[in-house]
């Protein structure tokens, strides 16, 4: 069965120092990835995807992912962490093809001043 | 910028009642959708349409109809509306296999 996973419910970070929110899947075929972020009472804004090319890919608000094939991991990862990016973050995919994205459950980002 | 609009941002249903949802995206996206969130639960798909009149069953459709009679705009209907479907909804579009791009959301409940 195809799944996403976001292994940690809650990150917490200080404010500046690196932070990272973990996302593996399960899916047949060549997935396309994506993270997207909540902020409290607002829809999903749209932060970046991997479809093809250079495994690392750069995104909004000065976040960026990794793919890794062999891990079948896309971690969401920015240099320094501010305090407004203090959200519920999501990962999802689709293996190709299908319309339909399967999402994670979320990650709840606390990033203390 | 692709916008996704909702008819409302709160809504207080009585049980029982009929309720109508909609949404409007401006971007001539073919594929449009609609999830409900849940704390704990994340985004679960209702239904989604790929082209107008036509639709498919998410997740979990049971309880709710879609109609898409024009392409810009896709309505969620909850027929006889539940104490259970209280939640927040969510609907998004995108073109072909591409990123969604979501509305504000509308938080509905139901007593």
């Amino acid at each position: 069965a195809q799944s996403v996973a976001q292994p940690e419910d809650q990150v917490n970070v200080a404010e500046g120092n690196p932070l990272t929110v973990k996302c593996t899947y399960s899916v047949s075929g060549n997935p396309y990835l994506f993270w997207y972020v909540q902020y409290p009472n607002r829809g999903l804004q749209f932060l970046l995807k991997y479809i093809t090319g250079d495994n690392l890919v750069k995104g909004s608000y000065g976040f960026e992912a990794e793919f890794n094939k062999s891990q079948t991991s896309f971690h969401l990862k920015k240099p320094s962490a501010l305090v407004s990016d203090s959200a519920l973050y999501f990962c999802a995919v689709n293996a190709g093809n299908n319309r339909k994205l399967i999402w994670g459950l979320g990650t709840s980002l606390a990033v203390n001043p | 910028d692709v916008k996704v609009t909702q008819s409302s941002r709160y809504l207080v249903k009585r049980t029982g009642e009929k309720v109508f949802l909609e949404c409007v995206q401006d971007m001539d996206h073919e594929n449009m959708f609609w999830y409900r969130q849940d704390p704990g639960l994340g985004l679960r798909l209702i239904y989604f349409s790929y082209d107008v009149k036509m639709k498919e069953k998410g997740d979990i459709p049971e309880g709710y109809s879609v109609s898409r009679e024009k392409k810009e705009r896709f309505s969620l209907i909850l027929e006889s509306a539940s104490t259970n479907q209280t939640s927040m909804y969510l609907c998004a579009s995108s073109l072909e296999v591409s990123e969604q791009y979501f509305g504000p959301g509308t938080r509905l409940t139901v007593t």
